[in-house]
């Protein structure tokens, strides 16, 4: 079982709806977790960082983390055709003081003009 | 622009043959990684550099190997290269440190590897 899993879509919500991504973890002493877009083609870029528990925003992104049902959400309010990508989600588990990223395989997600 | 810096681009290689990866970072970040990048397998890191002159193996080592000599540069070597590590490759890196545990990781640009 992988350590990080997604539902690998694809995703598809119409323009200006809220796209909901989810993302499960098994190893409870993860301790960080990323949200990175990734367009076809290119390199993952950092949308969202979590660490505690609750709800983040910035922007249109919102990170949602429950720890105690190992689960990190994102959801993006209004979506565009722009926010049209492959989304990954990752946990961190910290050895000394260095951190290591586990990435799930992530959702393709289209938004439809 | 402070980022990495990977090279070559793309590559064909011929079975067999030994190749390396350059991957250079210029943001003095202590930690460096290599994924490599599989269509329904995600990201499975192959090796990783918490600080320069030391590595440690990752989720798929085998066949690949790196050095740290200093904080800079962290290339990839594949000894000799099989098609079934064709494939896009990313390096990474990041901050280490309390301080450090929501940056994430900044990747490079990838190196797209076709062993034939």
């Amino acid at each position: 079982q992988k350590e990080v899993e997604q539902n690998s879509g694809p995703l598809s919500v119409p323009e200006g709806a809220i796209a909901s991504l989810n993302c499960t973890y098994s190893d409870r002493g993860s301790q960080s977790f990323f949200w990175y877009r990734q367009y076809s083609g290119k390199s993952p870029e950092l949308i969202m960082s979590i660490y505690s528990n609750g709800d983040k925003e910035d922007g249109r992104f919102t990170a949602q983390l429950n720890k105690a049902s190992q689960y990190v959400s994102l959801l993006i309010r209004d979506s565009q055709p722009s926010d049209s990508a492959t989304y990954l989600c990752a946990a961190s588990v910290s050895s000394g003081s260095a951190r290591q990223l586990t990435f799930g395989s992530g959702t393709q997600l289209t938004v439809l003009p | 622009i402070a980022g990495i810096t990977q090279a070559p681009t793309s590559q064909i290689l011929a079975a067999g043959r030994r190749m390396t990866l350059r991957c250079t970072q210029d943001m003095r970040h202590n930690a460096m990684y290599w994924y490599r990048q599989d269509l329904g397998l995600g990201l499975r890191l192959i090796h990783y550099s918490n600080t320069a002159g030391t590595t440690g193996k990752g989720e798929v080592p085998d066949g690949y190997s790196v050095s740290r000599a200093n904080t800079d540069d962290f290339p990839l070597t594949l000894a000799s290269a099989v098609p079934s590590q064709t494939s896009v490759y990313f390096c990474a890196s990041s901050a280490t440190g309390t301080g450090a545990r929501l940056n994430g990781y900044t990747f490079g640009s990838g190196t797209r590897l076709t062993v034939v």
